[in-house]
């Protein structure tokens, strides 16, 4: 069972453009999530954290936003550029920091230029 | 710079050889170390949990004696991958969470070829 769903497994957008990544939870347990953006062959890079007493969190051109009640999460790249391509996996735990973290099946997104 | 080091970043090895990976924290000690594993186009999914001084603890369906896990210090954790197969071929990563932050930091990965 996944607990973590990213059913989208692709997304192309225009450069300057929004880029809308979106996961869903089904455990109700979770209360910090995480977006990591990974290149091939290498270890994921921390992007966005969110923990479930805020609905919203900004960093520089990224954006997460909480749905608690629906189990929903969304990641917001705005402008888009070039350089986000890749593929990005949502996550979350139950607590922050020390735990292990339950990941989704990632999303492509590939912003031409 | 890098806040965990994993080593090698690639290996190839013939059917029923062990490989080992290394998995280093630069920057802090770090008492529990995870590992991942990587299917090609599938979700990272989480194989075990180190723990420095005590038993790895293992996730549904992974084989303990096949992948053994050695918390050898609490800069250092190992996995083996014993008696290779080809189905064993997969990206491995490991993870370090920093106490001092509340982070959870990744290593570059470890690609495994088994032929």
């Amino acid at each position: 069972d996944q607990q973590v769903k990213q059913n989208s497994p692709s997304l192309s957008v225009q450069e300057g453009r929004i880029s809308i990544l979106n996961c869903d939870y089904t455990n109700s347990m979770f209360d910090y999530f995480l977006w990591y953006k990974k290149y091939p062959a290498e270890g994921p890079t921390f992007l966005i954290s969110i923990s479930s007493i805020k609905d919203k969190n900004e960093d520089g051109r990224f954006t997460v936003f909480l749905n608690k009640s629906a189990k929903h999460l969304s990641l917001h790249i705005v402008p888009s550029q070039p350089g986000d391509s890749a593929v990005y996996f949502c996550a979350a735990s139950v607590g922050t920091g020390r735990r292990a973290l339950t990941f989704g099946s990632g999303t492509r997104l590939q912003v031409q230029p | 710079g890098a806040v965990v080091s994993q080593h090698p970043s690639w290996v190839i090895c013939k059917s029923g050889t062990s490989v080992k990976i290394e998995c280093r924290s630069l920057d802090f000690q770090a008492t529990t170390m995870f590992w991942y594993r990587q299917f090609p186009k599938q979700s990272l999914m989480l194989m075990a949990t180190s723990n420095e001084g005590s038993k790895a603890t293992y996730e549904q369906g992974v084989e303990k004696d096949k992948f053994l896990i050695n918390h050898a210090s609490l800069t250092l954790s190992t996995l083996t991958v014993t008696s290779a197969h080809p189905e064993d071929s997969s990206f491995y990563i490991c993870s370090v969470p920093d106490r001092r932050v509340g982070e959870l930091f990744f290593g570059e990965g470890s690609r495994l070829t088994v032929l």
